[in-house]
């Protein structure tokens, strides 16, 4: 299972562009890489994911470079709701490894 | 939009006592999860079932806690005796497929508080 690393924290403004980087050296050819979003006293919600390449949809987009030893999650234009925790996670599908969260991201927006 | 349930919400229990949380995965979900998440941290998987099976549930202190899903629908989470420790937040989740890359749904959870 790769081990993902990300910072524990970062603080935005509203209307700016926030982009969360994952290091994941250890990914495996069968590996996709999975982002999940937190607020606080919820379940997480997953909010995209992907193999290579550029992955978009409404919420955010996922860039991944040609090595995949790290990727992007990009959220465009963020408002005072984007602040949650962002877990990345590493790991193939249909496999038998779990999700192992660790402390994820926690941004802030502010005002 | 189809959610998973959880009940309830929130629980207070004294120590020694025993605590029960259900849950009830999205319609047609076989694969069912309970997670256990304590502030500050990201959530741990307890245990997995596949239907009515126990796919993992390594995590699981099984001295204590129990999982159960009987007829592959719903599924209950026991603790028995609760201990001190036992405080945080139990998260259910669903997913069509078998695999926990595939996407889960969570529901809001069950914040446990042990005094």
């Amino acid at each position: 299972l790769a081990k993902t690393t990300q910072p524990i924290s970062m603080d935005s403004y509203e209307g700016q562009e926030v982009n969360i980087t994952c290091s994941h050296n250890n990914i495996a050819t069968n590996d996709y890489i999975t982002w999940y979003q937190q607020f606080p006293s919820q379940g997480p919600r997953f909010i995209i994911q992907g193999y290579k390449t550029k992955v978009t949809n409404e919420v955010a987009s996922l860039f991944i470079p040609a090595d995949r030893k790290s990727s992007t999650l990009s959220l465009p234009r963020v408002s005072l709701s984007d602040t949650a925790v962002y877990y990345c996670l590493v790991g193939p599908r249909g496999g038998t490894d779990k999700l192992i969260f660790g402390t994820g991201t926690r941004l802030q927006v502010f005002p | 939009e189809a959610e998973v349930a959880q009940s309830p919400r929130y629980k207070i229990t004294e120590k020694s006592q025993a605590v029960a949380f259900w849950c009830d995965p999205i319609s047609g979900h076989a694969t069912l999860y309970w997670y256990r998440q304590i502030l500050g941290q990201g959530p741990e998987l307890l245990v997995q079932f596949q239907d009515e099976s126990v796919v993992d549930d390594s995590q699981l202190p099984k001295d204590r806690f129990s999982a159960e899903r009987l007829k592959g629908v719903d599924s209950t989470l026991k603790i028995q005796p609760a201990e001190l420790g036992d405080s945080a937040m139990y998260l259910c989740a669903s997913s069509l497929l078998l695999g926990s890359f595939y996407e889960q749904y969570f529901g809001p959870g069950t914040r446990l508080t042990v005094t």
